[in-house]
């Protein structure tokens, strides 16, 4: 199985700051790699997919880079909503798998 | 307007058994791979399962932690999903989540429903 090592798992932030989550995967992946948002209580939401693209509604300040094993999810200026839990997940190999997942709060 | 929503949820005793729908509209699900994730609480997302389409000839695959026990089916006629949760194990307690998947070079869950809790505890 694929895993995925997400860094940092919790991070504290102030609005405005510029935020970066990184995501390695144990062997190549391509770019199949999504970002989610979730907050408490609700379903996952897609920010990023194949890597870089920014999903449909999803606000420019999130930005997807990497391939291969190592991925990185910024936000450019952090925002007081963006306070949530960030996962990543590869679509290479089955099974799927899912990032620990990175805490983001706003200090 | 794309919309899943799953039922079935509720408290079950170690060894049984529950049933999960996940309800689909908007959208042509015979055309979708669909995914079961689920979310012991407290705990990250872990990927369970999935159903191809049509085209795929329906077929499945399981994570290892619930393979043997678990059953994912599909009846686009009456655009729904489903979950047969058997042996339930109290491990398996959780907010189970259907998935829409999309394809191709642009492989990712682009809608997902709310969820449902199950508890599994004697």
């Amino acid at each position: 199985d694929i895993q995925l090592t997400q860094s940092p798992s919790f991070l504290s932030a102030s609005v405005g700051d510029r935020v970066t989550i990184t995501c390695r995967a144990s062997q190549g992946i391509s770019s199949y790699l999504a970002w989610y948002q979730q907050k408490p209580g609700k379903a996952p939401k897609c920010l990023i997919y194949a890597a870089s693209t920014l999903q449909s509604g999803v606000p420019s300040r999130f930005s997807g880079s990497g391939s291969g094993t190592e991925f990185t999810l910024t936000i450019s200026s952090l925002q007081p909503e963006d306070s949530a839990t960030y996962y990543c997940q590869q679509f290479n190999n089955l099974p799927l798998t899912f990032g620990g997942g990175t805490k983001v709060e706003i200090k | 307007e794309v919309q899943l929503v799953e039922s079935g949820g509720g408290l079950v005793q170690p060894g049984g058994s529950l049933r999960l729908s996940c309800a689909a509209s908007g959208f042509t699900l015979s055309d979708h791979y669909m995914d079961w994730v689920r979310q012991a609480p407290g705990k990250g997302l872990e990927w369970i399962g999935r159903i191809a389409n049509k085209v795929n000839s329906y077929n499945t695959e399981y994570a290892a932690s619930v393979k043997g026990r678990f059953t994912i089916s599909r009846d686009d006629s009456k655009n729904s999903l489903y979950l047969q949760m058997d042996s339930l194990k109290t491990e398996d307690t959780a907010v189970y989540y259907c998935a829409r998947r999309l394809g191709g070079t642009n492989r990712y869950n682009d809608y997902w429903g709310q969820g449902t809790l199950v508890t599994v505890s004697s």
